[in-house]
This record gives C-alpha cells, structure tokens and sequence, in this order.
C-alpha cells in the first residue's frame, strides 16, 4: 500500500462514452501527476499539478480532461476516447520540488471498445 | 530535454546468480537516479535511489551504481530470487521541474 488511491480497478467504456478516473493521497504531498503506460512503451508522463496548479500538459489531446480540486484529489475526465487510448492509467503524487520520491496508485486499466 | 535508455529490455537469470540493468541519460544536470519495480498488478513502488553526490549506494541485496561522466547508473541485484521478478524502471529528471522521465523497463525473470 503506497498511500496512493485509484478508483477504479478496470474500466471498459465505449467510445462514446465519459467516464472519469479518480486518484486521492493522503501522503502530505502537494504534488500529483497523471501517467499513461502502454504495452513496450515507456512511461508517459501526461500533467502534473503542483498546489493544484497545472504545471505540463505534455501535448495530451483534450479528450484527456484533467481536474485537481484540491492538493489531496486528482481526476482524469475522458470522452471520446479512441481504442489506443487503452492503457493502464497511473497516478502519482510527491513532495514539491525537485527529486523526490514518486508514490504510485495502483492504476486504472482502460479498455477502450 | 532529457532522454533516458535502458537495456536490456528483458533479463532472465537463474536463481542465486546476479541482475544488472543499465540506464543512460542525457541531461548532465540531472541528479537524482530512482529505480522503481513494478510487479503484476501494482503500479511501481521505489526500491532505491542514488544523488550525484555519491557514487554508490546498498540496501541489502540491491545496489546503484552511478557514473556522471559518462551518465549512466545501473541497478544491480545480487543472490536473485524469485520474488524478484518484475519490471524495473529507471529515471531521471530533467534540470528544471519535479518530473521523472522513465526508461523503457526491463523484464526481469528469476527462474528457480
């Protein structure tokens, strides 16, 4: 358990559809971040928000939504989503500031049909 | 920006015997060095990391090891066991933010 809450497990959604994904820490940090992890592709990284700020938005199409009410919730808004949209979708959060430890959700796996 | 490489890309080891898995990066102003594994199931949990200061750090049976002249860091595994399959990721941040940039993983299988 890394502190790290995402909701939910799995996910199947047409293409039509909006769904939401949810993260929630309650680790202290003011950090949080939203990656994207396809199969033999690195890590992406795709926002990061520091106070609640978006800090990067790394060229994500604005059928990824992202929202951080507050330093200790993170969501992603999805709608319209294509079929290699389907990833494991993880959340982060850390300290601010620079080199830190990353603590990791355990991931939304999104199957895209 | 930074770009980090990692290899191999899968690694198979007998049990017992050691794993060492190398990352290269571009930015000569990162450093910090985290490794992360990630098991079935679970997204990737930290499992030592190494700042430039230092050439080399040990937890047990897992060490880093960090070459800033010729930017590279490996992780190294010593007396294998099964649990320690995985994905192992590296990373490294750019100068400038608080983000990570990931290599591409190694899958690591201990066979018993």
């Amino acid at each position: 358990e890394t502190g790290v809450t995402q909701t939910p497990r799995h996910l199947v959604m047409g293409m039509t559809n909006k769904k939401s994904l949810k993260c929630e820490q309650h680790l202290g940090h003011n950090a949080m971040y939203w990656y994207k992890q396809s199969a033999k592709k690195p890590l992406e990284l795709m926002f990061v928000y520091n106070f609640k700020e978006q800090t990067e938005n790394n060229s994500v199409p604005s059928r990824f939504s992202p929202e951080c009410p507050n330093s200790s919730h993170l969501f992603l808004h999805l709608h319209t989503l294509q079929p290699e949209d389907s990833a494991l979708y993880l959340c982060a959060s850390s300290r601010t500031g620079p080199h830190t430890e990353a603590f990791f959700g355990q991931g939304t796996r999104l199957t895209v049909v | 920006g930074e770009n980090v490489e990692q290899h191999p890309s899968t690694l198979s080891v007998q049990e017992g015997d050691s794993a060492v898995i190398k990352c290269t990066y571009s930015d000569s102003a990162s450093n910090y060095f985290p490794w992360y594994k990630q098991e079935l199931g679970k997204g990737p949990q930290l499992i030592i990391d190494i700042r430039s200061n230092v050439g080399e750090k040990k937890d047990q049976r897992i060490a880093v090891t960090l070459n800033k002249t010729a930017k590279h860091f490996s992780l190294h595994i010593t007396e294998t066991q099964p649990e320690d399959s995985a994905v192992y990721f590296c990373a490294a941040p750019p100068e400038y933010g608080n983000k990570l940039v990931f290599g591409a993983g190694t899958i690591l299988r201990v066979k018993s």
